[in-house]
């Protein structure tokens, strides 16, 4: 799978449109790229994914490149209980020997959203 | 809907001691995840399964078994347990490979 690389931390007033950024410049053509959250010592909470197209639902919006070297997860509205650990996670696709879907984590983003 | 849950929260054992940790789902998942979380890194996935009967081993599952006789349950199993092991376990279920995964609240083990 894919490796990612995202800055260790953000912050973001309330209010304002939280971006943040992730590079995965190895992802393959049938990689998906997938956002998950975890709020200080809770499991991990699905967001978003994507192939190659952008993609918005109730909690956010994500833009992948055209190239799919990199995305940005965008919250519009940002509030404190946004305040957590964002995951961007390039998952295997679902060919013969591939991972299952399994989801590898690294350290994401610690997003601090202030009053 | 309780979604997934895990038993128990907390749990201190001394090194050498075995216990089980319990996971259950009541969304009919075929699919669950044991994943540990060290302090300050990211999820490693202990073992999975992709349904009852079928379990497979992930990054980090020595030390750790599993078994999984039912759709709902997946239970994990330290059979002497290591300082090494002390981390917050979470375990996850999703619908199929393709799709989302749910975690429950997780269950902090210190080894002592």
């Amino acid at each position: 799978d894919a490796k990612t690389t995202q800055p260790p931390s953000m912050d973001c007033a309330e209010g304002r449109a939280a971006n943040l950024p992730c590079n995965h410049s190895t992802i393959s053509g049938n990689e998906y790229v997938y956002w998950y959250r975890q709020i200080h010592s809770q499991g991990p909470q699905y967001i978003i994914h994507g192939l190659k197209n952008n993609e918005t639902n109730e909690m956010a919006s994500l833009i992948i490149t055209e190239d799919r070297k990199s995305s940005t997860l965008i919250l519009p509205h940002a509030t404190l209980r946004d305040t957590a650990v964002y995951y961007c996670i390039v998952r295997g696709g679902l060919d013969r020997g591939s991972t299952l879907g399994r989801l590898y984590f690294g350290r994401g983003t610690q997003l601090t959203v202030w009053p | 809907n309780a979604g997934v849950t895990q038993t128990p929260k907390f749990r201190i054992l001394k090194i050498g001691q075995s216990m089980t940790l319990q996971c259950a789902q009541d969304m009919n998942h075929n699919y669950m995840y044991w994943y540990r979380q060290d302090p300050g890194m990211g999820l490693k996935l202990i073992y999975y399964s992709v349904g009852a009967g079928i379990t497979d081993k992930g990054e980090v599952p020595n030390g750790y078994n599993v078994s999984r006789s039912t759709t709902e349950d997946f239970p994990l199993r330290l059979e002497l347990a290591a300082p090494s092991q002390t981390s917050v376990y979470f375990c996850a279920s999703s619908r199929d490979s393709g799709y989302e995964q749910y975690f429950g609240p997780g269950t902090r083990l210190t080894v002592t």
